[in-house]
């Protein structure tokens, strides 16, 4: 089955810094590539997604790359406020009805003033 | 629309005790899931659902069991409970087809002594 890892674990910027996570897949039939957003407490939350017929995608001060030749996806935030604290995960799938998300590890980043 | 709901948010077990978990949603959508987030190990497929009536498994089944009579309701049921069930559990939904973001619940806490 698909396998996702995501690097790094936790990360530390500070305000207005670029933070970037990024994530590996093991299954090159994977093309559906959601990050998720999991606030203290809170569920997890869809923040952006791309597809595999594309290679980038932004959505103001976010921004996912991918590069399906080497399986690997990209997070980017930039001019990061302290609102973006929170942990974020990966996930990768094989579009379709039955399409089952695998999701990474988690990464908890913090942002400092 | 409430979207994906959940009951209990809280429940504490002793071993070998039985519960159900509730998930409800009121978005029509024809897929449901459940996963369990784990410290460290992000969130993992219990069981899931395309349809009223279908059910499978997903990578973490052992111990869980599922049904899905109407498309709104998708209860996950512990017959005896184990302290390796203390978990966060949330349920998910989406459409089958087109847009596949995934909604999640507020998530249900479990603890088994």
């Amino acid at each position: 089955g698909e396998n996702v890892e995501q690097h790094p674990s936790t990360l530390s910027v500070q305000e207005g810094d670029s933070a970037v996570i990024k994530c590996t897949y093991s299954d090159s039939a994977s093309n559906y590539f959601p990050w998720y957003k999991q606030e203290l407490g809170k569920r997890p939350q869809l923040i952006i997604d791309i597809r595999s017929n594309v290679g980038e995608k932004k959505d103001q001060r976010i921004a996912v790359t991918l590069n399906k030749t080497a399986k690997h996806f990209s997070l980017h935030i930039t001019e990061t406020q302290p609102e973006d604290s929170a942990v974020y995960f990966c996930a990768a799938s094989i579009s379709g009805t039955a399409s089952k998300l695998t999701f990474g590890t988690g990464t908890r980043l913090q942002v400092t003033l | 629309n409430a979207g994906v709901t959940q009951t209990p948010k809280f429940q504490v077990l002793k071993t070998g005790q039985s519960m159900t978990l509730q998930c409800a949603q009121d978005m029509n959508h024809e897929y449901m899931s459940w996963y369990r987030q784990d410290p460290g190990m992000g969130l993992r497929l219990i069981h899931y659902s395309v349809g009223a009536g279908i059910t499978d498994q997903g990578e973490v089944p052992n111990g869980y069991n599922v049904s899905r009579s109407t498309t709104e309701d998708f209860p996950l049921r512990l017959l005896s409970a184990a302290p390796s069930q203390t978990s966060v559990y949330f349920c998910a939904s989406r459409r089958v087809a087109g847009q596949e973001t995934q909604y999640f619940g507020p998530g249900t806490r479990l603890l088994v002594l």
